[in-house]
């Protein structure tokens, strides 16, 4: 079964500081990879994708990585903003699949 | 564009009664997805459609319905509404052509509450 298991669960971290968001999946065939950040009381945006053949994206203050081999993804901020508090969101696609498999979301809350 | 346009935005039903979401998105996007999020669960896919009069369920299909006559627009529709299907809805399309790589554009969500 595709499963995608996201750590942490939450973090809370000061403006200004860096942090790291995981995720673990078992998608097979492997297509890609995105992260979607989803604001309270809205829909989730996506941020960045990562296909097989990328190691590292970056959008902004934002980089992904990617480890193919060991099926592993993170996802860095840099110089946090209290914008960034949301909920981050790890999807993963299979090749040839209509259906897309979701993590269960890091909830990071920053303060000021 | 306005992209995926839900309503109601949010509402409030009684155990046993029906209800239409309203979902519509101007992207020409062929693939549609409805989805429910309750708290510290993620998205759960209830119903998705690769095309105008095509459907299929999702993970947690029980107690909805859909259907989709045009390209444009896919109604989720709760019949004998029970307190189980309080949480929040969110619809979601995305374009053909490389079926699995393309971005997901959602909507803003359609808070339900069943009383």
């Amino acid at each position: 079964k595709n499963q995608v298991e996201q750590s942490p669960q939450s973090l809370i971290i000061l403006e200004g500081k860096n942090c790291t968001l995981q995720c673990n999946y078992t998608v097979s065939p492997f297509s890609n990879l995105r992260w979607y950040k989803q604001d309270t009381g809205r829909g989730p945006v996506s941020l960045t994708i990562m296909t097989f053949s990328e190691n590292t994206k970056s959008n902004g203050r934002y980089t992904a990585t990617l480890d193919a081999d060991t099926k592993q993804s993170s996802l860095h901020i840099t110089a946090s903003q209290l914008s960034d508090s949301a909920s981050y969101i790890c999807v993963v696609s299979a090749r040839g699949s209509y259906i897309p498999t979701f993590g269960r979301g890091t909830s990071l809350i920053v303060h000021p | 564009n306005a992209g995926v346009t839900q309503t109601p935005k949010f509402r409030i039903l009684k155990i046993g009664q029906s209800m239409t979401l309203q979902c519509a998105q101007d992207m020409n996007h062929n693939y549609m997805y409805w989805y429910r999020q309750d708290p510290g669960m993620g998205l759960k896919l209830i119903y998705y459609s690769v095309g105008a009069g095509i459907t299929d369920k999702g993970e947690v299909p029980n107690g909805y319905n859909v259907s989709r006559s045009t390209t444009e627009d896919f109604p989720l529709r709760l019949e004998l509404a029970a307190p189980s299907q309080t949480s929040v809805y969110f619809c979601a399309s995305r374009a053909y052509g490389g079926a699995d790589t393309g971005e997901l554009f959602f909507g803003e969500g359609s808070r339900l509450t069943v009383l």
